[in-house]
């Protein structure tokens, strides 16, 4: 069974601190997705990023970064020197090749707050 | 318009009123899902169209209705509700069958209170 674990709750920084959200995932399949929203106050998801199983290499997008390990079974996702913008739920979600269209599964997600 | 809409975006009813809730994806997508986010709680899926069928309902209490008449729009409609279910009801959309690597595109959400 496939599961998504964040285990940070909420998390608070200050402003242009950096800040690194946890995930941890569990599947029996090797071939699978795993994927970063936002959630800004607004509620609206918001795609950040898809990852699969086959491709290990790190990714940097502007201040974000995603360091992604299967020996650990984790996707972590790195804020570089926050931003207020940057306060919203974030959550880690999986979907499993063998799952078909079955939908995400979605960890628990992470308050961040960045305190100007 | 582009991306996922819904509407309405919050909605007040009480247990004995029937409503709707619309989602409408501008995307080209051919997979359609509802999720229910209350608070404290992780994003349930609800229900979820490929291509006009649905594929999966985890287990909704059937006063929760689904309908989905084309790729693009997508429909909840409510009726007898309970105050439990006051949430915020999320529609997304992805391009479809065998697309489990893709990623869903969300709208607003409908913010609902149950009275």
């Amino acid at each position: 069974a496939q599961k998504v674990t964040q285990a940070q709750t909420e998390i608070s920084v200050v402003e242009k601190e950096d800040v690194t959200l946890d995930c941890v995932y569990e599947t029996r399949d090797t071939t699978y997705y795993l994927f970063w929203y936002k959630q800004p106050p607004s509620g609206e998801l918001v795609f950040l990023i898809r990852r699969n199983s086959f491709d290990e290499q790190n990714e940097i997008s502007g201040r974000y970064s995603w360091n992604f390990q299967k020996s650990t079974s984790s996707f972590n996702f790195t804020i570089t020197a926050s931003q207020v913008v940057d306060s919203a739920v974030y959550f880690c979600a999986l979907s499993e090749e063998t799952s078909g269209n079955t939908p995400l599964v979605f960890g628990k997600g992470t308050r961040l707050s960045v305190i100007a | 318009e582009t991306g996922v809409t819904q509407t309405p975006r919050h909605l007040v009813m009480g247990m004995t009123n029937k409503k709707s809730l619309k989602c409408e994806q501008h995307l080209g997508h051919n997979a359609m899902y509802w999720y229910k986010q209350s608070a404290k709680k992780p994003l349930e899926l609800m229900f979820v169209y490929n291509f006009k069928e649905q594929t999966e309902n985890n287990s909704v209490p059937s006063r929760f209705s689904p309908e989905c008449p084309n790729s693009s729009h997508l429909f909840l409609h409510l009726h007898t509700l309970q105050p439990e279910d006051s949430a915020l009801y999320l529609c997304a959309s992805s391009l479809g069958r065998g697309s489990s690597y893709n990623e869903q595109f969300f709208g607003p959400g409908t913010r609902l209170t149950v009275l």
